[in-house]
């Protein structure tokens, strides 16, 4: 049973325009909220995260909003750069803030940024 | 800082034989360190979660006498994939965090195919 679901395998997005990424999940248990950015090959690399006594965390062209009741999270980023094409991982942790426990991952969304 | 590499990135085998990962942290000392597995186009999996100088806990359905684990220092933890099949193949990414409150920092991954 997928607890972390990302329902958009790839997502197209007009250079310069806002990229928003959906994630929601299942297990209520979750109370931390991570994304990263993964290109083919390499390892994931770390772009934001929001506990959940949070609505919103920004950093710099990231924002990532949390909706606990709806059980859903984004990721916006604004304006969207070629740089920003890769595969981006919604990731999910029990109490912990990520350091202790596993992470349980959505299967990825490939976000591909046009010129 | 928080740099995490793995070695070797690539590795072929035979089938039968045992092949080992390392995962180091370059410049911080993990208390505990992860180890993932993705298939391609898929998730990535946790497979088991390890603190230094303790047993490694292993997710279910997770083989521990199949891929051992050591997490001898705050700085290393190896993954060993004994008596390799090619159901085995697959690219295994480790990280490491602090501590309870840090987030994961993600090595480069190791691509492991099995002939």
């Amino acid at each position: 049973d997928q607890q972390v679901k990302q329902n958009s395998p790839s997502l197209s997005v007009q250079e310069g325009r806002i990229s928003i990424l959906n994630c929601d999940y299942t297990n209520s248990m979750f109370d931390y909220f991570l994304w990263y950015k993964k290109y083919p090959a390499e390892g994931p690399t770390f772009l934001i995260s929001i506990s959940s006594i949070k609505d919103k965390n920004e950093d710099g062209r990231f924002t990532v909003f949390l909706n606990k009741s709806a059980k859903h999270l984004s990721l916006h980023i604004v304006p969207s750069q070629p740089g920003d094409s890769a595969v981006y991982f919604c990731a999910a942790s029990t109490p912990s803030g990520g350091g202790a426990d596993g992470l349980t991952f959505g299967k990825g969304t490939h976000l591909i940024i046009q010129p | 800082g928080a740099v995490v590499s793995q070695h070797p990135s690539w590795v072929i085998c035979k089938s039968g034989t045992s092949v080992k990962i390392e995962c180091r942290s370059l410049d911080f000392q993990a208390t505990t360190m992860f180890w993932y597995r993705q298939f391609p186009k898929q998730s990535l999996m946790l497979m088991a979660t390890s603190n230094e100088g303790s047993k490694a806990t292993y997710e279910q359905g997770v083989e521990k006498d199949k891929f051992l684990i050591n997490h001898a220092s705050l700085t290393l933890s190896t993954l060993t994939v004994t008596s390799a099949h090619p159901e085995d193949s697959s690219f295994y990414i480790c990280s490491a965090s602090r501590d309870y409150t840090d987030t994961q920092y993600f090595g480069p991954g190791t691509r492991l195919t099995v002939l």
